[in-house]
């Protein structure tokens, strides 16, 4: 099973500023025949259920806010806030779709300064 | 409107059974596979089972392979999930979810239900 390990467990940025979310696995998620990267970003607001934020690593979701971006490839990622807002107060989830057992990582919360 | 609405969790003892259900409105429900994934209280989330669009592949993960049964009924925009000898550590919110690419059971999802808690107690 390939395992997802997200870092740190939880940051406090201050409004406005960035918010970086690591994201790694044990083995590449990156497919040779296509060049993409089986990666997947997720925001879960409390209460609410998981939000798509970013697939193939770094495509953004339609309508998901621009401060939102994905990068890396291979068995390491990256999910950055810019301009933290308020509303950005969530747990975010990485998920890799590169073979089966699908898998998270552990969650990253992100809290305001 | 796209929509994904669960239904049927509860509480259940040790070794007992349950069925949930996801009905789905606002897209064609036959053209894509779907998904389970849970999240225990406080924790991350699991992915359990997927489902081909017509119903002929399933994919589990390891620890309920044998005790849940994924299926659907595309007559009726719904999706299933039953579990059997249900155990503590099943406990959790369980969420059904659209996968996104076609085809394929590798795959990412948007949207997702609300979520129905089924709680494992005696």
């Amino acid at each position: 099973d390939i395992v997802m390990t997200q870092s740190p467990d939880s940051l406090a940025v201050s409004l406005g500023e960035r918010a970086t979310i690591n994201c790694k696995s044990t083995q590449s998620l990156l497919y040779n025949s296509n060049n993409m990267d089986y990666l997947a970003w997720y925001q879960q607001k409390p209460g609410e259920p998981p939000k798509l934020l970013i697939y193939w690593a770094s495509a953004r979701e339609s309508g998901v806010p621009d401060r939102f971006s994905g990068s890396g490839s291979g068995t390491d990622f990256t999910l950055t806030i810019n301009s933290l807002q308020a509303e950005d107060v969530a747990v975010y989830y990485c998920q890799q779709y590169y073979s089966t057992p699908l898998t998270f990582g552990g969650g990253t919360k992100v809290e305001i300064k | 409107e796209v929509q994904l609405v669960e239904s049927g969790g509860g509480l259940v003892q040790p070794g007992g059974s349950l069925r949930l259900s996801c009905v789905a409105s606002g897209f064609s429900f036959s053209d894509y596979w779907m998904t389970w994934v849970r999240q225990a209280p406080g924790k991350g989330l699991e992915w359990v089972a997927n489902i081909k669009a017509d119903g002929t592949g399933k994919f589990y993960v390891a620890s309920v392979e044998g005790r849940f049964t994924v299926s659907r009924d595309n007559t009726k925009d719904s999706l299933y999930l039953q579990m059997n000898s249900l155990r503590a550590d099943d406990t959790a919110v369980y969420y059904c979810a659209r996968a996104v690419r076609s085809a394929t059971t590798y795959n990412y999802f948007d949207p997702w239900g609300q979520g129905t808690l089924v709680t494992v107690s005696s």
